[in-house]
C-alpha cells in the first residue's frame, strides 16, 4: 500500500523545473506533500482531496489525478531553498492513516 | 505563536528498558500525530489523537502506545525497547482532522532515540 515516488533523486540547476510523482496501487482519498531538509522536521506543503484538484502557492503546485491514482508535485523555476527530500503521504479512505512514500531527494545547484 | 515542542530531544536507552516521549502541540491544536523515521523504513505513521481519542493506529507492535491529555499534550511510550526502535520520533499537530481541506500539519523537531 506504500505509494511509489519517482524519481528517487534529482539534481537540477537553479531556475530549472522539476516534477515529482507519487503513485498508488489503490484508489486514493487524499494525497499530502511534505518537504524535509537535512536535520530538520518535515514541513507540510499541501493536501489534495479526491476530486481531481490542483493546488499551488508561489512556484510549487500539485495535481491529483484520481483515474491514474497519481499525484504530481511541480516545482517551477527552482530555487536553492527547494533542496531537500519530498515525501508524499496517501490515504485510501477518509479518516484512514497516512502512508508515506520513500521520498524523492532534490538537490538544486547554483 | 510557539511551535510544536518535543521533549527530550535526545535519548539513549538500553535494550529492554522503556521510554516515554512528550509532545506539546501548537496552542489551539487538538489533533496530534506521531511518526517514526528511520533511514531504512522512512517515515511511518504511529498514531493519531484528536480530543483525547485515538483515531488511527499504524502497524506497530503493542509495545508502542500513546495517549493524549485534555490540554492536547500527548505522550508516547515504548516498552521493552529493541535495537530496531532506534529512530527519530516526530510529533505533528493540526487544528483539524486530516481529511479537512483546510488541514495543515506542523511537525516538532523530533526526539532522537538511540537504543544500545
Amino acid at each position: 500500500q506504500q505509494p511509489v515516488q519517482s524519481p528517487q533523486a534529482v539534481i537540477l540547476r537553479e531556475g530549472e523545473d522539476a516534477v515529482i510523482n507519487c503513485s498508488s496501487s489503490k484508489a486514493l482519498y487524499s494525497v499530502h506533500w511534505y518537504r524535509q531538509k537535512h536535520g530538520e522536521a518535515p514541513v507540510f506543503l499541501m493536501i489534495l482531496l479526491k476530486g481531481g484538484e490542483q493546488k499551488g502557492h508561489d512556484k510549487i503546485s500539485a495535481s491529483f489525478n484520481e483515474k491514474k491514482q497519481q499525484s504530481s508535485l511541480y516545482l517551477t523555476a527552482s530555487q536553492l531553498s527547494y533542496s531537500g527530500t519530498y515525501f508524499c503521504g496517501t490515504e485510501i479512505n477518509r479518516d484512514d492513516k497516512i502512508i508515506f512514500g520513500k521520498g524523492t531527494r532534490l538537490h538544486i545547484l547554483p | 505563536k510557539a511551535g510544536v515542542t518535543q521533549t527530550p530531544r535526545y535519548l539513549i536507552k538500553t535494550r529492554g528498558q522503556q521510554v516515554t516521549l512528550s509532545c506539546s502541540p501548537i496552542s489551539g491544536h487538538r489533533s496530534v500525530s506521531w511518526y517514526q523515521q528511520t533511514p531504512g523504513q522512512g517515515l511511518q505513521f504511529l498514531f493519531e489523537y484528536f480530543s483525547e481519542t485515538q483515531r488511527n493506529k499504524g502497524n506497530f507492535p503493542g509495545r508502542f502506545s500513546g495517549r493524549q491529555f485534555s490540554n492536547s499534550r500527548s505522550e508516547m511510550n515504548v516498552s521493552t525497547l529493541e535495537l530496531g526502535d532506534s529512530a527519530l520520533y516526530l510529533c505533528a499537530s493540526s487544528l483539524s482532522v486530516n481529511w479537512a481541506a483546510s488541514y495543515e500539519q506542523y511537525f516538532g523537531p523530533g526526539t532522537r532515540l538511540t537504543v544500545t
